[in-house]
């Protein structure tokens, strides 16, 4: 079956790194996404990995280990615009390639 | 302007009404999805549609309906609308099933059902 497992909430201080980690199972493994969501806005793409390792862009980084079915997202030197939910979606080629979203992680950045 | 746009933003509906939820997109995007999102759920797909007059179900596809005779319209109708069915709801379109960059969502509409 199709499961994906994140933090419900998470806190952390302005100008420090904080790690939100995302486990997920799904059968066809086809990439996974990660998405920003300010409170009362649509998803915002943020990420994409299809392969093992650690891709950067500016102040996000985020992970894959596809062996492991796991997953993060890295955030440096936090900023009070960084409190949102932050929403793992792994795709799944045995679901017609769509997206499977976990419930997401509010994060709550702190003066 | 270009983008994903639905309309309305905020509805407030009652019990056995229709409601039809509008999306509209400029890219030309094959792929259109409706979602909804509840507290503490994810985002949960209701229909999604690969072209223009092809529909398929998703998750969560009872009580909606959905039809798509133009591929940059796709609107989403509650046919009897349920106190259930309060939520919010986003359009989303995407180019391909297989993008990079995933797919792009509307502002969402927020439905109450009284």
């Amino acid at each position: 079956g199709q499961n994906i497992d994140q933090p419900t909430e998470m806190t952390a201080t302005e100008g420090a790194i904080v790690q939100i980690n995302c486990t997920y199972q799904t059968s066809g493994f086809n990439g996974l996404f990660w998405y920003q969501q300010h409170a009362g806005e649509a998803p915002t793409f943020l990420s994409y990995n299809v392969l093992d390792g650690l891709e950067e862009k500016g102040r996000f980084s985020s992970f894959l280990s596809r062996s492991k079915g796991y997953s993060y997202l890295l955030l440096k030197e936090l900023q009070m615009k960084d409190s949102a939910s932050y929403l793992c979606a792994p795709r799944d080629m045995d679901s017609n390639y769509q997206l499977i979203w976990g419930a997401g992680t509010k994060l709550i950045i702190k003066p | 302007d270009a983008g994903i746009t639905q309309s309305p933003r905020y509805k407030i509906t009652e019990t056995g009404r229709q409601v039809t939820l509008m999306c509209h997109q400029t890219w030309s995007h094959s792929y259109m999805f409706w979602y909804r999102q509840d507290l503490g759920h994810g985002l949960r797909l209701i229909y999604y549609s690969a072209a223009a007059d092809i529909t398929d179900k998703g998750e969560v596809p009872d009580g909606y309906v959905v039809s798509r005779s133009k591929t940059e319209n796709f609107p989403l109708t509650l046919e009897s609308a349920t106190r259930s069915q309060t939520s919010v709801y986003f359009c989303a379109s995407s180019e391909s099933m297989g993008v990079s960059y995933g797919y792009t969502f509307g502002s969402g509409t927020r439905l109450t059902v009284v």
